[in-house]
């Protein structure tokens, strides 16, 4: 069954760093997503991609943040200057088409900001 | 904007009995309701989802019912199993409509235990 895969599974960084974690959404997707999960508690939405740009964005989803799909295969999310409360687990997920909507979520990155 | 309540925080029931999780969500526009089942540090997975043109539909031992007129819509397991310990989560989405490209907004979740 195809996967959506993320990297690195575990990323520790110092406060006011800048990290970019990846993502490679199942190939035919057509709509990419990051959520993120701090430890204990529900998941959220930070923003929406589709057709190269972003469709939705949430309050979470500040000017520290941006969104890039720079090859047609690689989604990337990046932080420009990491904060001790974007500790979380982030995932990324994609679904195909308009018409189908169930999501694939990937496996998820740890980051740990210190 | 979509607020999704999610209740219990917390349900333990003995193998076999069935377990319930209720959600209630606020925007009338949402239309998809996916249940999304996630295991210690893993990722969430669908396990049922329905859209707001049915108002039930089952897989098995999981099942989902959806009352858009009160905004509430229901994961029901029967026969559980250890194995269906996990924490589940309830989301809606205003999939397509406006444009929106089906952000899903998810519930705190609920923590199930199923004692053997």
């Amino acid at each position: 069954e195809p996967e959506v895969t993320q990297t690195p599974s575990h990323q520790v960084t110092q406060m006011g760093q800048e990290v970019i974690l990846r993502c490679v959404p199942i190939s035919n997707h057509l709509y990419f997503y990051w959520y993120r999960q701090i430890l204990g508690q529900k998941v959220e939405f930070l923003v929406s991609f589709y057709n190269n740009e972003i469709s939705e964005k949430s309050e979470i989803f500040d000017d520290q943040f941006s969104v890039e799909r720079p090859d047609g295969s690689n989604f990337t999310l990046k932080i420009r200057s990491t904060k001790l409360e974007d500790s979380a687990m982030y995932f990324c997920a994609s679904r195909t088409d308009r018409d189908r909507y169930g999501y694939t979520f990937g496996s998820g990155t740890r980051l740990t900001v210190v | 904007g979509e607020n999704v309540e999610q209740h219990p925080s917390t349900l333990s029931v003995q193998e076999g009995d069935s377990a319930v999780i209720k959600c209630t969500y606020s925007d009338s526009a949402s239309n998809y309701f996916p249940w999304y089942k996630q295991e210690l540090g893993k990722r969430p997975q669908l396990i049922i989802d329905i859209r707001s043109n049915v108002g039930e539909k089952k897989d098995q031992r999981i099942a989902v019912t959806l009352n858009k007129t009160a905004k509430h819509f229901s994961l029901h397991i029967t026969e559980t199993q250890p194995e269906d310990s996990a924490v589940y989560f309830c989301a809606a989405s205003p999939m397509n409509y406006g444009g929106s490209q089906g952000n899903l907004i998810f519930g705190k979740g609920t923590k199930l235990s199923v004692k053997p």
